[in-house]
């Protein structure tokens, strides 16, 4: 099984709401990431937790705050978003380090549409 | 950093002819490449992948090939189906000598349409 959930699968939300959306996964993997999707273009790396830590932020804006609570969970708590902000939000997993086996898998995605 | 350019941005096939879609990767350390698929409105779905000890790899319709020396990588589709249809993501990766694995750096993508 190779399956990454999301929730929810479309979000709209105001400039001054705070939300937070959700990624699982069952299949051990250790790094999990949060990208960011703008119509017709490739995924955008934004965080990257390794064994629950994060490992990588690229320079994302403090609005956005990824959680890792345990190793088969990932959060992106949002808050005070911009309309800019809109996109495709996708998880994804893989097990940690190099090698054979470590493998991305991404989920459907969440919808985000800021207004 | 790594760049990779994706080539053609859109193409079209008839249904049951082939379809390639080309990558070049600019730093010679990178030696994983993945291929996603992207229907519209889910994620990308990781089709088929080499690594760089490989020169090609073949899953049912779908092959992969590999020119280290040219830095390429290449995604073949025989026999298209209308559910072929799907923006495709080539990637690279580095994997440093620390144990870590880097991150994707993706193609911007091509719009495959096969018609029926």
């Amino acid at each position: 099984d190779t399956e990454v959930t999301q929730t929810p699968k479309h979000l709209v939300m105001g400039m001054t709401n705070k939300k937070s959306l959700k990624c699982e996964q069952h299949m051990g993997h250790r790094a999990m990431y949060w990208y960011k999707q703008k119509a017709k273009k490739p995924p955008e790396l934004m965080f990257v937790y390794s064994y629950e830590k994060l490992s990588i932020n690229e320079s994302v804006p403090s609005r956005f705050s990824p959680e890792c609570p345990n190793s088969s969970l990932l959060n992106l708590h949002l808050h005070a978003l911009q309309p800019e902000d809109s996109a495709l939000y996708l998880c994804a997993s893989s097990r940690a380090g190099q090698g054979k086996g470590n493998e991305q898998y991404f989920g459907p995605g969440t919808r985000l549409t800021v207004t | 950093g790594e760049n990779v350019e994706q080539h053609p941005s859109t193409l079209s096939v008839q249904e049951g002819d082939s379809a390639v879609i080309k990558c070049t990767y600019s730093d010679s350390a990178s030696n994983y490449f993945p291929w996603y698929k992207q229907e519209l409105g889910k994620g990308p779905q990781l089709i088929i992948d080499i690594r760089s000890n490989v020169g090609e790899k073949k899953d049912q319709r779908i092959a992969v090939t590999l020119n280290k020396t040219a830095k390429h990588f290449s995604l073949h589709i025989t026999e298209t189906q209308p559910e072929d249809s799907a923006v495709y993501f080539c990637a690279a990766r580095i994997s440093i000598s620390s144990g870590s694995a880097r991150q994707l750096t993706f193609g911007s993508g091509t719009q495959l349409t096969v018609l029926p």
